[in-house]
């Protein structure tokens, strides 16, 4: 059974430009969870997804915003980008939203905002 | 709001010898527990989890965590580590029956374990 895929795996943007991440979730699993990742803050939550709604999103400014398909794939979008965005983002999946569900990460998309 | 604290951000040991990676979580709920472990370039990996029942949960690669209620911690130990244990560590908690945070891990700051040879 197929990981979590995220792509791509390394991004360059300069400040001011707009990025989207996608994630592709483990067939079957129907949530998905973004989480940002920095030396300086840690792994903190964006926001879940679960068949195709926003069911919560973390202390992030609106230009970080996403979406799920039906198929349950899952992108996230930062629009005018800023040097503290660089980051990895990890995306992670579950079969249902709940707590106890084990979330499967995907190995990251390492960000670069120069 | 969750607050999940790992007491020690890096941990150098010897190979064979026993460690313990500390971590410490306050919440106004009952929560679910997690390790999850990251190696280089990679994401995070389900190392243990306690749901209920018996507080103390073991991983197929000899780690263990034991809950502990009163203490409100979730250290992780292993009594012998090995090279391939270098890694960081992630503790994280996850809370029960709220919906407004269902899908969501709060994750402590990470412990970056170093076996040394």
């Amino acid at each position: 059974k197929a990981g979590v895929t995220q792509t791509p795996r390394y991004l360059i943007k300069t400040r001011g430009q707009q990025v989207t991440l996608s994630c592709s979730p483990i067939s079957g699993h129907r949530s998905v969870s973004w989480y940002q990742q920095t030396p300086g803050q840690g792994l903190q939550f964006l926001f879940e997804y679960f068949s195709e709604t926003q069911r919560n999103k973390g202390n992030f400014p609106g230009r970080f915003s996403g979406r799920q398909f039906s198929n349950s794939r899952s992108e996230m979008n930062v629009s005018t980008l800023e040097l503290g965005d660089s980051a990895l983002y990890l995306c992670a999946s579950s079969r249902y939203s709940s707590s106890y569900n084990e979330q499967f990460f995907g190995p990251g998309t390492r960000l670069t905002v120069l | 709001a969750q607050s999940v604290t790992q007491l020690d951000s890096q941990v150098p040991v010897f190979e064979e010898a026993p460690v313990e990676l500390r971590c410490n979580y306050s919440s106004s709920v009952s929560v679910y527990l997690f390790w999850y472990v990251q190696y280089p370039n990679q994401g995070l990996q389900l190392l243990l989890k306690y749901l209920s029942g018996s507080t103390l949960v073991e991983s197929i690669n000899g780690f263990e965590a034991e809950f502990n209620k009163s203490q409100t911690s979730f250290h992780l130990r292993k009594p012998s580590v090995h090279i391939s244990d270098t890694a960081e560590y992630f503790c994280a908690v996850s809370e029960l029956g709220r919906g407004s945070t269902l899908g969501r891990l709060y994750f402590g700051r990470g412990t970056q374990l170093t076996v040394w040879p």
